[in-house]
């Protein structure tokens, strides 16, 4: 059983526009969500992550946001570039656990 | 600081073939993982160490083992490779951060068994 569904699986968008990946999960006991950004022929790493304590979280363009009640929760890269595309990752975790549930991944192509 | 560090990048096994992946970490970590990466199947939990001498299965064990060596060294090991099992496969280590834990992925280890 999917714990954590991430959609689209794929994902082009033109220099300069927005970008959106979206994710649900199931778990109510999950309290940590991570985004992990991956570059053709590297590991993940992480990117941004946010607490459900929290409805929003923004870093630079990167920003999460998080409706606890709907159990979604979004990455949005505003002003889209080029050396934004990668795939992506949303991730979900609880509490104390050091094991992380990642989404199947979104691969994003910004277009020059 | 190399972080986590992979070998071998590629290799290219026969069917029936075995081989060890090895993992090190240099920052201290605890907790030390090995996953899966396959087209539209995201990272899939092969083995995790909670610590020195200890190990789990996670989500797809079958037809890997895992030796934690010490705190430093998690290797994985393919007894008799099989085409399914060609992919990418991640190492990583964790730390708690600020908000939960963050997890350092190896540069991978990219396998295909013909």
């Amino acid at each position: 059983q999917q714990q954590v569904k991430q959609s689209p699986q794929s994902l082009i968008v033109q220099k300069g526009g927005i970008s959106i990946i979206n994710c649900a999960y199931e778990n109510t006991a999950f309290d940590y969500f991570p985004w992990y950004q991956q570059f053709p022929g590297k590991g993940p790493a992480l990117l941004i992550a946010i607490r459900p304590d929290v409805s929003e979280k923004k870093e630079g363009r990167f920003t999460i946001s998080f409706n606890k009640s709907a159990k979604q929760f979004s990455l949005h890269i505003m002003d889209s570039q080029p050396g934004d595309s990668a795939t992506y990752f949303c991730a979900a975790s609880k509490g104390r656990d050091d094991k992380i549930i990642f989404g199947k991944g979104t691969r994003l192509h910004i277009l020059p | 600081n190399a972080g986590v560090t992979q070998t071998p990048k590629f290799q290219v096994l026969k069917t029936g073939q075995s081989m060890t992946l090895q993992c090190a970490q240099d920052m201290n970590h605890n907790s030390m993982y090995w996953y899966r990466q396959d087209p539209g199947m995201g990272l899939r939990l092969i083995y995790y160490s909670a610590s020195e001498g200890t190990t789990d299965k996670g989500e797809v064990p079958n037809g890997y083992n895992v030796s934690r060596l010490n705190k430093r060294e998690f290797s994985l090991r393919l007894e008799s490779a099989a085409p399914s099992q060609t992919s990418v496969y991640f190492c990583a280590s964790s730390a708690r951060g600020g908000q939960g834990y963050e997890q350092y992925f190896g540069p991978g280890t990219r396998l295909t068994v013909t």
